[in-house]
């Protein structure tokens, strides 16, 4: 089966940085994907990592190890609008992407 | 519109009342999905549609839950019997190929 593994919360300062950790169990593994989630809004994508290695992109960059099966987002430079949900996700086997969520990780930033 | 549209944003339903929930997927997008998202988890799978083949429904919770999607674009997914425990906020995904776009979902309450 599969099972992924997120904190339930996290505070932060705005300005400050944040890592999010996500360990997950799959049997076959096909990426895995972070998503932002602002309550009452859809998730949104923010990245997919498929090899293992820190993939930046602006403020947000997101770590892979396949071998330990983890990953983390790392939010720089927090802002106030960054208070969300990160959800973790990696694609169940079957070839079409159905994606098995964490519960979530609800980031509050404070000033 | 360029992304996918859920109707409606809203539902309350007496508990015994079928309800349908309707999604507008990203055109051409083959791909569609039906997610339920309980307060404070992650979006868990019901169903999986590629155009208008039903391939995966191993999510839907009972038999009182039915999708379809007969022309493989629009997509509906109908609820009979409605109880309280189905109160929960249902998302529709849509992908051409890696990621999948999310709608802003139905949020459903059964009183």
């Amino acid at each position: 089966g599969q099972n992924i593994d997120q904190p339930t919360e996290m505070t932060a300062t705005e300005g400050a940085i944040v890592q999010i950790n996500c360990t997950y169990q799959t049997s076959g593994f096909n990426g895995l994907f972070w998503y932002q989630q602002h309550a009452g809004e859809a998730p949104t994508f923010l990245s997919y990592n498929v090899l293992d290695g820190l993939e930046e992109k602006g403020r947000f960059s997101s770590f892979l190890s396949r071998s330990k099966g983890y990953s983390y987002l790392l939010l720089k430079e927090l802002q106030m609008k960054d208070s969300a949900s990160y959800l973790c996700a990696v694609p169940s086997e079957g070839g079409y992407n159905k994606l098995i969520f964490g519960a979530g990780t609800r980031l509050a930033v404070h000033p | 519109g360029a992304g996918v549209s859920q109707s409606p944003r809203y539902k309350v339903a007496k508990r015994g009342q079928d309800v349908a929930l309707r999604c507008d997927p990203i055109s051409g997008h083959v791909s569609l999905f039906w997610y339920q998202q309980a307060l404070g988890q992650g979006p868990e799978f019901l169903t999986y549609f590629q155009n208008e083949a039903q391939l995966d429904k191993s999510g839907l919770p009972s038999d009182r839950f039915f999708a379809e999607r007969p022309e493989g674009s629009v997509s509906t997914l109908k609820i009979q019997r409605t109880q309280q425990e189905d109160s929960a906020v249902y998302l529709c995904a849509s992908s051409f190929a890696g990621g999948a776009f999310f709608g802003q979902g139905t949020r459903l309450t059964v009183v």
